[in-house]
């Protein structure tokens, strides 16, 4: 079993729909949570990052985080075309352990139609 | 742009090659991370530099190798090739290698072909 599981899709909505991206994961020792969008041929680029539970709001992006249930999400409020691309979680363990490994999502692919 | 660059951005080269990647991080970062995407795994954590020492491992087969030059660029090299080792080669910098969290920024990665 992969520490992270994500959902590969991929997921169409149209534009204006609310999307709903999750991760699971098994490590309890994870304690900052990351979303990153990678477009196609591109790195990945940070959009949100959570410390511990709770939630975050960044404009139209929303990060949500569960630690008792082990199960993070992304929402998109108003989705555009330009949202489509693939969301990757990841997830790194609290400063004890003293490195920067992330462990990452397989990724969702999102497509959103004009 | 993240301002962390990688060349060259495609190679094609044939089982039992031996490649060299190359990355500069950002100016003023000091930690390299080199990590390798593929359809079926994902995005997989390799190894990490800080200032020039390895300060992580993750999944890295001992046929590939890594360093970190005084001018903060890096290096992975990758020997005895092997088809399954075509994959998107991603490496990332940040700030520090600290503990506490420091973002990574993403080069736009080399995308390996093993013929």
């Amino acid at each position: 079993q992969k520490e992270v599981e994500q959902d590969p899709g991929p997921l169409s909505v149209p534009e204006g729909a609310i999307v709903s991206l999750n991760c699971t994961y098994s490590n309890s020792a994870f304690q900052y949570f990351m979303w990153y969008r990678q477009y196609s041929r591109k790195g990945p680029e940070l959009l949100m990052y959570t410390y511990s539970s709770g939630n975050k709001e960044d404009g139209r992006f929303t990060a949500q985080v569960d630690k008792s249930s082990k199960y993070i999400s992304l929402f998109i409020r108003d989705s555009q075309p330009s949202d489509s691309a693939t969301y990757l979680c990841a997830m790194k363990e609290s400063e004890n352990t003293g490195f920067q490994k992330l462990v990452f999502g397989t990724g969702t692919r999102l497509l959103v139609s004009p | 742009d993240s301002g962390v660059t990688q060349t060259p951005k495609h190679l094609i080269t044939a089982t039992g090659q031996r490649v060299t990647l190359r990355c500069s991080p950002r100016s003023g970062d000091l930690s390299v991370y080199w990590y390798q995407q593929s359809l079926d795994q994902g995005l997989q954590f390799l190894i990490q530099y800080y200032n020039g020492e390895e300060r992580a491992k993750g999944n890295i087969l001992e046929r590939f190798s890594a360093q970190q030059f005084p001018d903060l660029h890096s290096e992975l090299n990758l020997s005895s090739l092997e088809l399954g080792d075509s994959a998107l080669y991603f490496c990332a910098s940040s700030i520090s290698g600290g503990a506490s969290y420091n973002e990574q920024f993403f080069g736009p990665g080399t995308r390996l072909t093993v013929l």
